[in-house]
């Protein structure tokens, strides 16, 4: 069955860094696009970042972009997001997405998510 | 970037009553709506795309539509595993932007 994993989370300064992972099992990791999504405490979903297929097209939101980096290894069937400069609106749990359509480059919607990691960004 | 603004932000029913979540997006996504269900410390379920179609699994008494930029969820004869929080997303362009929620309750 398809199977999402995070791990990285934990507790990290201001201005520090932390790279979060994602392994995937259960599917045809290089065809689909895996997007990561945030959720701060008792809030709602947002959005940070997609990766197409084939790790040619990259998305961010404007609240990470040119502090977050995603990327993916196809051999490893591994998701990862570098974050750096972390802020403190930045406290979420992070998920990992898959989208639903195989070769997407466009924005897609999201059919199995992983369980999350928690990200908490204080002094 | 395109906001999507959900109605009611939560709302109260009893089991078997039929309710209906309202999505308005600031501007025309077409039919690039989807909705997702969160049950408490879980992590967000599909239920439908493409603003009508049901995922696979999902309950028929789930159902989905509109388009342009006025959407909605309805669910009929509500079960206790319906409640929770819904929120809708739109994926017609980037960034990807999710309604702020609506938080189902059972009255």
């Amino acid at each position: 069955q398809v199977q999402l994993e995070e791990s990285g989370g934990g507790v990290v300064q201001p201005g520090r860094s932390l790279r979060l992972s994602c392994v995937a099992s259960g599917f045809t990791f290089s065809y689909y696009g895996i997007n990561w999504v945030r959720q701060a405490p008792g809030k709602g979903l947002e959005w940070v970042a997609l990766i197409s297929y084939d790790g040619t097209n990259e998305s961010y939101a404007d609240s990470v972009k040119g502090r977050f980096t995603i990327s993916r290894d196809n051999s490893k069937n591994t998701l990862s997001l570098q974050m750096n400069s972390l802020r403190t609106e930045d406290t979420a749990v992070y998920y990992c997405a898959k989208e639903t359509e195989r070769w997407l480059s466009l924005p897609g919607y999201f059919d199995y998510w992983g369980q999350g990691t928690l990200v908490t960004v204080s002094s | 970037d395109i906001q999507m603004t959900q109605s009611p932000s939560s709302l109260s029913a009893s089991v078997g009553d039929s309710v209906t979540i309202i999505c308005r997006a600031s501007q025309y996504i077409s039919s690039y709506l989807n909705w997702y269900q969160q049950r408490p410390g879980k992590a967000p379920k599909l239920l439908i795309y493409t603003t009508s179609v049901l995922q696979s699994g999902v309950p028929s008494r789930f159902s989905g539509s509109g388009s342009g930029t006025d959407f909605t969820l309805t669910i009929s004869s509500l079960r206790r595993e319906d409640f929770a929080t819904y929120y809708c997303q739109q994926n017609y362009r980037t960034p990807i932007t999710f309604g702020q929620g609506t938080r189902l309750a059972i009255k």
